[in-house]
């Protein structure tokens, strides 16, 4: 079975500063993809990034950047310079490759709380 | 831009009343997924339509039903909404994976805040 752990249930920081979300996953499958999201207040689910198990490269998107480490099967996300709309609950899912349609696990979440 | 949109935002319904959430998208996507979402939990599958085969998860409730009478369109259908009910309502979709063992991104809309009174 597949399991994703989000040990952080929340975060607070101060606007700024650098902040890294956890996210650990447990699978049997030798390919299989991972996945954040971000859910502000508004309620909707904004993929940011999604990562195959056969690409270890380490990504970064301005100033958002993702760690994957399949030796600990982890796949961390580091946030840079945090901005008070950095604010939301951030998911980190995972899938098992499959041909039609794709079944999300997901963690329980951490809240990101970044003040001014 | 291609998109999933949901409608309405938010919906008050009474104990017991049915009540009926929508799903469009413009993305041509042939799966659509249907999520429950509670106070602090992570999003839970409901089911999903792959094109027009609908595929229920052993755990949802007979009181939920869905309806996709075409590709664009799906519909979420609570028949006696209970107070455990009360949730937000996620719809996504993605591509078909056309065979191969490939996973495509599941995209969100905006969802529904369902309210049961």
């Amino acid at each position: 079975a597949q399991k994703v752990t989000q040990a952080q249930t929340e975060i607070s920081v101060v606007e700024k500063e650098d902040v890294t979300l956890d996210c650990v996953y447990e699978t049997r499958d030798t390919t299989y993809y991972l996945f954040w999201y971000k859910q502000p207040p508004s309620g909707e689910l904004v993929f940011l990034i999604r990562r195959n198990s056969f690409d270890e490269q380490n990504e970064i998107s301005g100033r958002y950047s993702w760690n994957f480490q399949k030796s600990t099967s982890s796949f961390n996300f580091t946030i840079t310079a945090s901005q008070v709309v950095d604010s939301a609950v951030y998911f980190c899912a995972l899938s098992e490759a499959r041909s039609g349609y794709s079944t999300l696990t997901f963690g329980k979440g951490t809240m990101l709380l970044v003040s001014p | 831009d291609a998109m999933v949109i949901q409608n309405p935002r938010y919906q008050v319904t009474q104990f017991g009343k049915p009540v009926t959430l929508s799903c469009s998208q413009t993305l041509n996507h042939n799966v659509m997924y249907w999520y429950q979402q509670k106070s602090s939990q992570a999003p839970k599958l409901l089911f999903h339509y792959y094109d027009k085969d609908f595929n229920n998860e052993a755990d949802t409730p007979d009181n939920f039903q869905s309806r996709r009478p075409n590709t664009s369109f799906c519909f979420l259908d609570i028949r006696s909404p209970g107070l455990g009910d009360a949730a937000m309502y996620l719809c996504a979709t993605s591509r078909d994976s056309e065979g191969a063992p490939y996973t495509d991104t599941q995209y969100f809309g905006p969802g529904t805040r369902l309210t049961v009174l």
